[in-house]
């Protein structure tokens, strides 16, 4: 059974750039939340996603935002990128948008320059 | 605000010395509190779902063990493929209108199991 797949692995962009990262849910999966990780922060709550539809929203300024599609795949969208932006973004994947488990995937490692 | 404390930060143990990592947390409502092991540059793997207190839930060398306000994840005679950073994360069960609130996370607790 394959895992939570998020691409690229590792993308190093300018400040000012915006970037965008996908992932792609455990199979059956619907819900999607987004982590952004970082080594002062650690893991921090981001956005989750249920049905294409927004359900949670973590601290972050509306730089950060995201979608999910009709075949659960999830994308982020970082604009206006600033050095601190600079993090490990992983993406989750439940069965349900009431999750007991979530299942994360390795991660995208940005680095803003 | 919800809030994960762990400790200790870091632990170094010698191969088969047996220990036990804490969770402290403060949250306004417990639905779950979670586990993860995380291993460097990678994503965190799920460990353990915990519920209510008095749980406890096992897995080869790992016990997880819950109370109304810490968890305790107990490792018995640890090797060194046990070395990683262990994560404790709770999810609220607050009044959200739908949908599940976010994990929170604390800042981990960094394994090393020396041979």
């Amino acid at each position: 059974k394959a895992g939570v797949t998020q691409t690229p692995r590792y993308l190093i962009k300018t400040r000012g750039q915006q970037v965008t990262l996908s992932c792609s849910p455990i199979s059956g999966h619907r819900s999607v939340s987004w982590y952004q990780q970082t080594p002062g922060q650690g893991l921090q709550f981001l956005f989750e996603y249920f049905s294409e539809t927004q359900r949670n929203k973590g601290n972050f300024p509306g730089r950060f935002s995201g979608r999910q599609f009709s075949n659960s795949r999830s994308e982020m969208n970082v604009s206006t990128l600033e050095l601190g932006d600079s993090a490990l973004y992983l993406c989750a994947s439940s069965l349900t948008d009431y999750y007991t488990e979530a299942f994360f995937g390795q991660g995208t490692r940005l680095t803003v320059v | 605000e919800d809030q994960v404390t762990q400790s200790p930060e870091a632990l170094r143990l010698q191969e088969g010395e047996s220990s036990s990592l804490n969770c402290s947390y403060t949250v306004s409502g417990l639905r779950g509190l979670f586990w993860y092991r995380q291993d460097p540059g990678k994503g965190p793997e799920f460990l353990f779902t915990l519920y209510s207190a008095g749980e406890e839930k096992e897995k080869e060398r790992l016990k997880a063990t819950l109370t109304k306000k810490e968890s305790f994840l107990h490792i018995t005679a640890p090797k060194p493929e046990d070395s990683a950073t262990y994560l404790c994360a709770v999810q609220p069960s607050g009044d959200s209108g739908g949908g599940a609130d976010g994990l929170t996370f604390g800042k981990g607790t960094h394994l090393i199991i020396q041979p």
